[in-house]
Parts: C-alpha cells; structure tokens; sequence
C-alpha cells in the first residue's frame, strides 16, 4: 500500500460539472497539500492544512475549495473549472516539526485533469 | 520572490554517458532538495542537503549544494534507463514544507 493514495486517477469533465478528488494518506503526517503542475511551470502549491487547519491559501480561484475533515483525508472540490485548469493535481503529506528544517515531502501519484 | 532555474530542461543521452544538472538561484536557501518524478507517478524525494559545500552521493548519483547555498548540482555517472523521469529541486527556508520553492524540472531521457 503506498503511503499517499489519490483517486480517481485520471478525469474529464465539462465546464459545469462538480467533480472531487480525494487524497488519503498512511503515513501518520499532520500535515496535507494540494499542488498544480503544469506542463513547463514549476509546482504550484495550492493549499496548506496542517493539524487540519487551512494554513496556507495561494490566491486560488474560488471555484477550488479544499476540505480536510480529518488528518489522513483531503479533498479538493471542483466547480465550473476552466480549460486552463487541466493540469496534475497532486497531493503531499509532511511531518510539520518545531524548526521546520528539510521536511520531506511525500507525493501521491496525482489526478490527471483534463477540462473540457 | 524566491526562484529557482534548472537547466537544462531538456537532455537526452545514450546510456553509459555521464551527466550533470544545475539548479540555480540568487537566492539563499537552508535546504536543497531533489526530487525523482516518473511518468504518471508523482515526485519522490531523493536527497537533501543543508549545509553549505555538502555532498552526498546515492550510488551513481552525486548531489551537491553551493557554498553560499544558492545552487545545487546533480550528477549522473554512467546513466541507464532506469533513470528517465523528471527531476526537481526545491528550496527550503527552514519554515516548513509549505515554503518550499520548486524549480521547473529537468526532463532526462536515458536511451538505451
């Protein structure tokens, strides 16, 4: 069983659907991401909870909306997505210590999103 | 804002060659790290580095971070197939993951 799950793997939808993916993790974290990668652009992170508050939110269009009911689930919501937001949505998890030095995080194989 | 630049974005060598991939910035970062990225997988953390002038090899791989932790190279000794993926650095700066700065990748292709 691989430390960071997400499903589904791959999803097409139109403008108007509402879509979710979800992201579990294994590994005892306390920590969640969602990060955008794009072909040609550096990972973008999206969203931070850590001990399941929303810690960190990168001006992400409003039709993103994160939810972490717990700390071994995240989920992104989606709704009227634009084409431009095709792209890999992964998940991470991380241990958040006190220094926060070279902490290491683990990636799920993400959602191939394709918007139509 | 803190960036950082890979070069190059593109190489593809034939297997046995050697290689070495740059990640650079001016700025200074507390931790360098270098993630692996498989097709259809997501990224998987490979080594991290922290202190100035480190290096630390991983079999045929051999990682080091600048003196003035501004840049990290990656080097590849005798490359195979199996090393075919994307490669990412990011930067740390000793506040948590979420403040980690990522370069665009390289994109290594190893045929055999």
């Amino acid at each position: 069983e691989t430390g960071v799950t997400q499903t589904p793997r791959h999803l097409v939808m139109g403008m108007t659907n509402k879509k979710s993916l979800k992201c579990e993790q294994h590994l005892g974290h306390n920590a969640m991401y969602w990060y955008k990668q794009s072909a040609k652009k550096p990972l973008e992170l999206m969203f931070v909870y850590s001990l399941e508050e929303r810690v960190e939110n990168n001006s992400v269009p409003s039709r993103f909306s994160p939810e972490c009911p717990n700390s071994s689930h995240l989920f992104l919501h989606l709704h009227t997505l634009q084409p431009e937001d095709s792209a890999l949505y992964l998940c991470a998890s991380s241990q958040v210590g006190i220094s926060g030095q070279g902490e290491k995080l683990f990636f799920g194989s993400g959602t191939q999103l394709s918007v139509l | 804002t803190q960036l950082l630049e890979q070069s190059p974005q593109f190489l593809s060598i034939q297997e046995g060659e050697n290689l070495t991939v740059y990640c650079n910035s001016s700025s200074v970062f507390s931790s360098l790290q270098w993630y692996r990225q498989e097709p259809g997988e997501g990224p998987v953390l490979l080594v991290t580095v922290v202190t100035g002038g480190e290096v630390k090899k991983l079999k045929r791989l051999t990682f080091q971070f600048g003196d003035a932790r501004k840049d990290s190279s990656l080097h590849i000794t005798a490359a195979q197939p199996g090393d075919t993926g994307l490669y990412l650095c990011a930067g740390g700066g000793g506040q948590g993951a979420q403040k980690l700065v990522f370069g665009q990748g390289t994109r290594l292709t190893i045929n055999p």
